[in-house]
């Protein structure tokens, strides 16, 4: 079955970058969506269509695609940025919506 | 305001099923959008169940598809996910979700923690 692989975890100190990979071999077809989850909450979208920013997010958040990986970029990490990353986009047969979500970044401010 | 709002047992007993109902307000169903299941076993990633689209037409995990029921009730504004045969490997939190090819997952429902377990 098709995988979005994702580095299990990221540290950075406050006002650092934090930088999180996602690789799938479909994604150079299809777009990446990027979404925060903190403990106990339901996941809140913070890219999609791998670089654009919903409204209410800030900054400090964008994502961009290089070949098959996508990355999220995270400017000036601050504390509250403390979470679960996960990147999701369709399955390899590029078929919507057959998702698939990457395994997930814990990103661990220092 | 669109929101979502799961509902339904939260222990469920190894091989039966597992009802849940999605109550969504703010958007009608019929619309647009898909309307989909994705959960999250405890301390893990998360998983995509299955999805219908406003039209009716369904979409599921070809790794739970044998299972797995999605249905919409458009009076009601409102969508279920039934999964059978259900063991321990399916304890997790669920979430109803709406999400499109353009704009990801952008409404969740807080999520429902179901246990299987006798």
């Amino acid at each position: 079955s098709y995988e979005l692989t994702q580095p299990p975890s990221v540290s950075v100190s406050p006002g650092q970058t934090a930088r999180i990979t996602c690789s799938g071999d479909a994604l150079p077809k299809q777009y990446a969506y990027w979404y925060q989850q903190k403990p106990g909450q339901a996941p809140v979208l913070v890219i999609y269509k791998d670089s654009e920013r919903p409204s209410g997010i800030p900054e400090r958040f964008s994502g961009s695609s290089s070949g098959t990986t996508v990355t999220l970029t995270i400017s000036g990490v601050q504390a509250e940025d403390e979470a679960d990353y996960y990147c999701q986009s369709a399955d390899s047969s590029g078929t919507y919506p057959y998702v698939v979500f990457g395994g997930g970044t814990k990103l661990t401010v220092l | 305001q669109v929101q979502l709002q799961e509902s339904g047992p939260g222990l469920v007993k190894p091989s039966e099923t597992l009802s849940l109902t999605c109550a969504v307000s703010g958007y009608s169903i019929s619309s647009g959008y898909y309307w989909g299941w994705i959960r999250q076993p405890p301390g893990k990633g998360l998983e995509w169940i299955g999805s219908i689209y406003h039209s009716g037409s369904t979409y599921y995990n070809p790794s739970l598809k044998s299972r797995v029921t999605i249905s919409v009730d458009t009076s009601k504004n409102q969508f279920s996910l039934k999964l059978s045969s259900v063991t321990a490997a399916d304890t997790a939190v669920y979430y109803c979700a709406r999400h499109s090819t353009g704009l990801g997952v952008d409404y969740w429902g807080q999520g429902t923690l179901v246990t299987v377990s006798s």
